[in-house]
C-alpha cells in the first residue's frame, strides 16, 4: 500500500516551459487535491477533484490546469511556467467529508519545482 | 470565508520544556473539522489529529494534547516534555463539511516552526 505518490520529486524548468505533475493514490479515495507550499504562506489549494472526471478551482488556480481521467490519478499541468510558480507542490487524497472518522487528507511526499 | 490563524511563527524551547502551539479559526459552518499536521525537516506532512465541531473533549495522546474551545474558536496543541524530534513545522487546518460536491477543502494556517534544542 503505497498511499499517495508524486512524480517527479524534483524538477527545474525554464520560464515558458510546460510540465505535468502526476499524483497517484491507491486508497480508493474519491477526493484529490493539489496544494502549493511557499515560505510563510502555509499550504494553498490550487485545484481539487471530488471524483473521476470532475475538477474545481481552489484558492490559487491561475496558471495551472488539472485532469482526473482515472479515479486514482490527478494530474497538475503548467502550460507556461513562470518564476512565481517556484514552490513545493503537494498532492493529497481523502474520502468524502461525511465518511465520518476517515476524512483526513493523506499527503504525498511533495514535488519541489524551480522555475528559472 | 474560512480562516485559520497561527499567530506564532517561530518557537524555540529547550528539550523537556512544555510548549503550546496556538490556533484560532473562523468559519460560518456549524459543522466542521479541525486538524493538526506536522511537517518535519524531511518535508512530508504527517497527520496528527482530527476533531469535529461537536466534540469539545480534550484529547491526549502520549506527550501530545489538544484543547478545543468553541467559545474562543481555538484548537491549541500542547507538547509535554518536548524532544528534539518534535522540531518541525506544525500546521493547523480547518475543513468544510457540507457535501455539495465542492467541499472537504482544507484551509491551512501559515504554520509554526518549532525548534527544540538539546
Amino acid at each position: 500500500n503505497a498511499g499517495v505518490t508524486q512524480t517527479p520529486k524534483f524538477r527545474v524548468l525554464k520560464t515558458g516551459q510546460s510540465m505535468t505533475l502526476l499524483c497517484a493514490q491507491d486508497m480508493n479515495h474519491e477526493y484529490m487535491y493539489w496544494y502549493r507550499q511557499d515560505p510563510g504562506m502555509g499550504l494553498r489549494l490550487i485545484h481539487y477533484s471530488v471524483g473521476e472526471g470532475t475538477t474545481a478551482k481552489g484558492e490559487v488556480p491561475d496558471g495551472y490546469n488539472v485532469s482526473r481521467l482515472k479515479k486514482q490519478n490527478f494530474l497538475l499541468g503548467l502550460e507556461s511556467a513562470a518564476p512565481s510558480q517556484t514552490s513545493v507542490y503537494f498532492c493529497a487524497s481523502s474520502y468524502p467529508p461525511l465518511a465520518g472518522p476517515f476524512n483526513e487528507q493523506f499527503f504525498g511526499p511533495g514535488t519541489r519545482l524551480t522555475v528559472l | 470565508a474560512q480562516k485559520v490563524t497561527q499567530a506564532q511563527t517561530e518557537i524555540s524551547v529547550v528539550e523537556k520544556e512544555d510548549v503550546t502551539l496556538d490556533c484560532v479559526y473562523e468559519t460560518r459552518d456549524t459543522t466542521y473539522y479541525l486538524f493538526w499536521y506536522k511537517q518535519p525537516p524531511s518535508g512530508e506532512l504527517v497527520f496528527l489529529i482530527r476533531r469535529n465541531s461537536f466534540d469539545e473533549q480534550n484529547e491526549i495522546s502520549g506527550r501530545y494534547s489538544w484543547n478545543f474551545q468553541k467559545s474562543t474558536s481555538s484548537f491549541n496543541f500542547t507538547i509535554t516534555a518536548s524532544q528534539v524530534v518534535d522540531s518541525a513545522v506544525y500546521f493547523c487546518a480547518l475543513s468544510e463539511t457540507s457535501y455539495t460536491g465542492a467541499n472537504s477543502k482544507l484551509t491551512f494556517g501559515k504554520g509554526i516552526t518549532l525548534s527544540v534544542r538539546p
